[in-house]
């Protein structure tokens, strides 16, 4: 694809319940990125991935939240228990390498409400 | 707590007006200064990004005013178009690949 993708676009969930949040970034981009943005706030790093170094995950806001990447490619959000507190818009961004000189491209979105 | 703050939370410009969003910082290690827009449904595009080496960046109408010594800058919005209506968030960087966000500036440009 041209872009970075992300599904679903929308997700509706009990307390309670675990989600996966998928995110398809664009061929040959080497960095990966994960955040959240809640309402009325900006955007809140969770977690990145560069190549097959170790993701750097301390922006995830409690261990109900964890993310990997496999094969270097489609990486999956879950989280566990999810609380109301979650909802948010769930932004998966991606660049050619990691560092400010590389553009993030970000992909659409999952929102989650979580009921 | 949010290492870089924003405002307004929203403003209103007229047609052909200029919008001018302001953002302040603290960390004094930051080094890049990217302004991103978000359309309703859409994830955020880079608009136009500055180093502290130069005090300001113009690309097209839009314009970034950066001051080291207060630790603020600006996006200046000339000739604003109905187009231009988005959310735009700044951002800040310090050699790494993080980013700390705002928590964005609502721009509603009236007809």
């Amino acid at each position: 694809g041209a872009g970075v993708s992300q599904s679903p676009s929308n997700k509706v969930t009990e307390k309670g319940k675990d989600v996966e949040l998928r995110c398809d970034p664009i061929s040959g981009h080497t960095a990966l990125y994960w955040y959240r943005q809640s309402l009325g706030q900006g955007l809140e790093f969770l977690i990145y991935f560069q190549g097959n170094s170790a993701p750097d995950k301390s922006g995830l806001p409690s261990d109900r939240f964890s993310a990997e990447r496999t094969g270097g490619s489609v990486s999956t959000l879950t989280i566990q228990r999810t609380q109301q507190e979650d909802s948010a818009v769930y932004l998966c961004a991606s660049s050619l390498a990691g560092g400010t000189s590389y553009e993030q491209y970000f992909g659409p979105g999952t929102r989650l409400t979580v009921t | 707590q949010q290492q870089v703050k924003q405002s307004p939370q929203s403003l209103i410009v007229q047609k052909g007006g200029i919008s001018i969003i302001n953002c302040a910082y603290e960390n004094t290690a930051f080094d890049y200064f990217p302004w991103y827009q978000q359309f309703p449904g859409k994830g955020p595009a880079l608009l136009i990004a500055i180093r502290p080496d130069v005090s300001e960046k113009k690309e097209g109408r839009f314009t970034i005013s950066f001051n080291k010594s207060a630790k603020q800058f600006s996006l200046h919005i000339m000739d604003s178009q109905p187009g231009d209506s988005a959310t735009y968030f700044c951002a800040a960087s310090g050699g790494d690949y993080k980013l700390s966000f705002g928590a964005g500036t609502t721009v509603t440009v009236r007809a």
